[in-house]
């Protein structure tokens, strides 16, 4: 029983550089959520999906990109990383229930 | 805009004390979360309340929600050392069920 899975765990880019940060669900959820965590702050939505082949940006979009092209799996991309990316993100998914959180990305951008 | 705010932001405990922490939220929604949130761990859900008057209870924590007040409180009865984490309260609800975190209280209990 996974759950809400993140790959990587850990990583580190150099500015300008480019990755993409997968989260994979095994509970069928409909609605998956990514949400960054910087010190001293709460988590901030990104991005969100509410369904296969749909996505919407969240509080703070700028500089990502999303896909959703299976109901299980839902990418954040980076296309020319900033230092200001430097964060946690975690992945969630779920719907009017308490939202299911991956184990987070740490991502550093030097 | 909807807005979550969280006090104290840090919270200090002796061990066997009570003590409350506080979540405003600035427009109306129909649910309202707790999580846990360990040192370099992922979110824990704790509570979800979902209409005024509404209470839950845990252990030695409890969630109240008055929708009314746009308030959420989360007591701690006789603190011990193991509910030491980050506490987040987040609201939620409408069509998509976007979360609005607060801040997060970082509770800190002492023997």
């Amino acid at each position: 029983n996974a759950g809400v899975t993140q790959t990587p765990k850990f990583r580190v880019l150099k500015t300008g550089q480019s990755m993409t940060l997968l989260c994979a669900q095994d509970m069928n959820h409909e609605y998956m959520y990514w949400y960054r965590q910087d010190p001293g702050m709460g988590l901030r939505l990104i991005h969100y999906s509410v369904g296969e082949g749909t996505t919407a940006k969240g509080e703070v979009p700028d500089g990502y990109n999303v896909s959703r092209l299976k109901k299980q799996n839902f990418l954040l991309g980076l296309e020319s990383a900033a230092p200001s990316q430097t964060s946690v993100y975690f992945c969630a998914s779920g719907y009017r229930q308490p939202q299911h959180f991956g184990d987070g990305t740490r991502l550093s951008i030097l | 805009e909807l807005k979550v705010e969280q006090n104290p932001l840090f919270l200090s405990m002796q061990e066997g004390k009570n003590y409350t922490i506080y979540c405003n939220y600035s427009t109306t929604s129909d649910r309202l979360y707790w999580y846990r949130q360990d040192p370099g761990k992922s979110l824990e859900s704790l509570f979800v309340l979902l209409s005024n008057g509404a209470v839950k209870q845990e252990g030695r924590l409890m969630a109240s929600l008055d929708t009314k007040a746009r308030l959420s409180t989360l007591h701690i009865t006789a603190a011990v050392h193991d509910l030491s984490a980050t506490y987040f309260c987040a609201v939620g609800g409408g069509n998509t069920d976007k979360l609005i975190f607060g801040t997060g209280t970082r509770l800190q209990v002492f023997p």
